[in-house]
């Protein structure tokens, strides 16, 4: 089954205390691309890859690291979490230009 | 920067009733794609528009995009309970890049 598969669905942590979120495509798409939800704001994009070893910031992408050293995975990295960052996380992959196919999101919480 | 702007925030209908939500690009856009988000889930791909003024059906759901495309519409017809959701529009730039709007919460008396 064709899927962007997210880990973990739900997260706390502490500030300050590395953490990592997964997230792994199974359709050879190019394009990998990471979101954050908040109330009122819609989606907005933190980074995105157009293919392996290539990464852009987004609209938001401070605190934040990704890396992309395989086609199919495209690790979200805060090295310091802190309580702004508490929110809806989507990782989402295309071929390029094509339609976003979206993970389950994973939920942050940052104490 | 670049901005897509989505109205209403929230719209709360009879069931029955119809229901549009409007986009608003500040710059032309290459294409503009909808997505729909049930309570709890994850956007899902409804459909691209990519020439001038384009009008696409899915059933009750009624697409267009405008003549200068910069803006584009959604519009459900006789809506249903299972139309509740939040939908998103999504404009592509002349760079590729894909900028949502902040989209429409839908919600449906039954």
């Amino acid at each position: 089954e064709a899927q962007v598969t997210q880990n973990p669905r739900y997260l706390i942590t502490v500030t300050g205390k590395k953490l990592t979120v997964t997230c792994s495509q199974n359709m050879n798409h190019e394009y990998m691309s990471w979101y954050r939800q908040d109330p009122g704001l819609g989606l907005r994009q933190i980074y995105y890859s157009m293919n392996v070893e290539v990464t852009d910031k987004g609209d938001v992408p401070e605190g934040y690291k990704v890396s992309r050293k395989e086609k199919r995975n495209f690790p979200l990295i805060l090295e310091s979490p802190s309580p702004n960052q508490t929110s809806l996380y989507f990782c989402a992959s295309s071929l390029s230009g094509g339609k976003l196919f979206f993970g389950s999101g994973t939920q942050l919480s940052v104490l | 920067g670049q901005q897509v702007m989505q109205i209403p925030q929230y719209q709360h209908v009879q069931e029955g009733e119809d229901f549009t939500t409007y986009c608003n690009s500040s710059t032309t856009l290459s294409n503009i794609q909808w997505y729909k988000q049930r309570p709890g889930g994850h956007p899902v791909f409804l459909i691209q528009l990519v020439k001038s003024g384009e009008v696409k059906k899915q059933k009750r759901l009624t697409f267009q995009f405008g003549e200068a495309k910069k803006n584009s519409s959604l519009h459900i017809t006789a809506t249903q309970t299972t139309d509740v959701g939040t939908y998103f529009c999504a404009g592509m730039d002349s760079s590729y890049k894909l900028i949502f709007g902040s989209g429409t919460r839908l919600l449906v008396r039954p």
